[in-house]
């Protein structure tokens, strides 16, 4: 119950285009999701986060839709670029049990963009 | 503003011998975590402390420790090293606990031959 699903596990997209990933939870005290950008050699840095109460965030060409019943929610990279190349990962996190950073991490999901 | 460091980025280790990472978080962050990353497991919470306390902790066996000082300052202790400890270990710093943004570290590469 405290796995966070990801997928697909690796994309390519060609540049300009939309890169969708998906991520899927099962616990429901799960009330902060984020998403990481890893490039190799570093640590992943946080794009964009959302809470349950909204549908949708969007942040520059990155946007999350949240879809609360369903237990989903997913990254789409708007106009991709070469340079958006890396390995994102979604997160999630919970105040069960005390107040806490601990973070639940999907799988990641290798993006290439071609020019 | 300075981000997270960690120090030392890469060190090799022999199999039996301990290890001590440390990370300076983000100034005014209170709390710091720790994380294991590797290619078979992902990204894996190691612990998180706040105000010198420790909050939490993942499933990680006992020889995984850490302790954080008056100023933030982290540090991350493994014995009696295995070669499965081969990771890269992240450190990610907080204003406070609980559903804050998160920052991370470049990460400490840690090689057990």
């Amino acid at each position: 119950q405290q796995q966070v699903k990801q997928s697909p596990q690796s994309l390519i997209v060609q540049k300009g285009g939309i890169s969708i990933i998906n991520c899927a939870y099962e616990n429901t005290a799960f009330d902060y999701f984020p998403w990481y950008q890893q490039f190799p050699g570093k640590g992943p840095a946080l794009l964009i986060a959302i809470r349950p109460d909204v549908s949708e965030k969007k942040e520059g060409r990155f946007t999350i839709s949240f879809n609360k019943s369903a237990k989903q929610f997913s990254l789409h990279i708007m106009d991709s670029q070469p340079g958006d190349s890396a390995t994102y990962f979604c997160a999630a996190t919970s105040p069960y049990g005390g107040a806490t950073n601990k973070l639940i991490f999907g799988t990641g999901t290798l993006l290439a963009v071609q020019p | 503003k300075a981000g997270v460091t960690q120090t030392p980025r890469y060190l090799i280790k022999t199999r039996g011998q301990q290890v001590t990472l440390s990370c300076s978080p983000i100034s005014g962050h209170r709390s710091v975590s720790w994380y294991q990353q590797t290619p078979g497991q992902g990204l894996q919470f190691l612990f998180e402390y706040f105000s010198e306390t420790q909050r939490n902790k993942g499933n990680f066996p006992g020889r995984f420790s850490g302790r954080q000082f008056s100023n933030s300052r982290s540090e991350m202790n493994v014995s009696t090293l295995e070669l499965g400890d081969s990771a890269l270990y992240l450190c990610a710093s907080s204003l406070e606990t609980w559903g804050n943004e998160q920052f991370f570290g470049p990460g400490t590469r840690l090689t057990v031959l």
